[in-house]
């Protein structure tokens, strides 16, 4: 069947390391990622998309890469900060209308 | 700028009630979505729209749900009759038509207690 989903329900990582965030997908026909970020009580938001054309995409502090042979997706968040502890969510979209399809979600908990 | 705007932020009724749960889009955006979030079974899409109309709504659980969009501004999600089961947080989010299709911005969700 077709799914989003996450290597690691939660994460912990140490104040100033780098995190790294997994997630894989079934569908090899899917085409366009993107990782979306949800701090306690608030709607998921936006960090950074990919297409399939591309192996790796950077943001401000944010790299996604993508591995389509293996069809894995990975969110690396550089210099953790207390304020990156949320919940990190993978999704695919499956057409141009864009059904946006979530996998379960990371739990990233930064200590200080 | 006004992001997604909904209401209300807390709902608590009892089995059997009708819940009607509001969203205003943010202006010039053309995509409008209705997300169900529980711990169980995380995000789920009920339904979208473009321009007003529905066009997919294969997410919506059963007949007691529904969900409208009069006009470009406003669009309600409607549980009738409510159950307990359906106690969750229910995200609007709507998106402009452009290359950043899996860019989408989300309320603050409604959180529903059906006892």
């Amino acid at each position: 069947g077709e799914s989003v989903g996450l290597h690691l329900p939660t994460l912990s990582v140490q104040e100033g390391d780098n995190s790294i965030i997994n997630c894989a997908y079934s569908n090899s026909a899917s085409d366009y990622f993107i990782w979306y970020k949800q701090e306690s009580g608030k709607g998921p938001q936006f960090i950074i998309d990919i297409r399939s054309n591309m192996d790796k995409r950077q943001g401000q502090r944010v790299t996604v890469l993508l591995n389509k042979t293996v069809k894995h997706l990975s969110l690396q968040i550089a210099a953790t900060q207390p304020g990156d502890s949320a919940v990190y969510f993978c999704a695919e979209n499956r057409n141009q209308g864009g059904k946006l399809i979530f996998g379960q979600g990371t739990e990233l908990s930064v200590k200080p | 700028d006004a992001g997604v705007i909904q209401s209300p932020r807390h709902e608590v009724t009892e089995m059997g009630q009708e819940v009607t749960l509001r969203c205003k889009p943010i202006s010039g955006h053309d995509y409008l979505f209705w997300y169900r979030q529980t711990m169980m079974r995380g995000l789920e899409l009920l339904i979208y729209f473009n321009n007003n109309v529905p066009i997919d709504d294969s997410g919506m659980p059963e007949d007691r749900f529904s969900a409208k969009m009069p006009n470009a501004s406003f669009s309600t999600l409607k549980i009738q009759p409510s159950e307990p089961r359906d106690s969750a947080v229910y995200f609007c989010a709507s998106r402009r038509t452009g290359i950043r299709t899996g860019e989408l911005f989300f309320g603050e969700g409604s959180r529903l207690t059906v006892l």
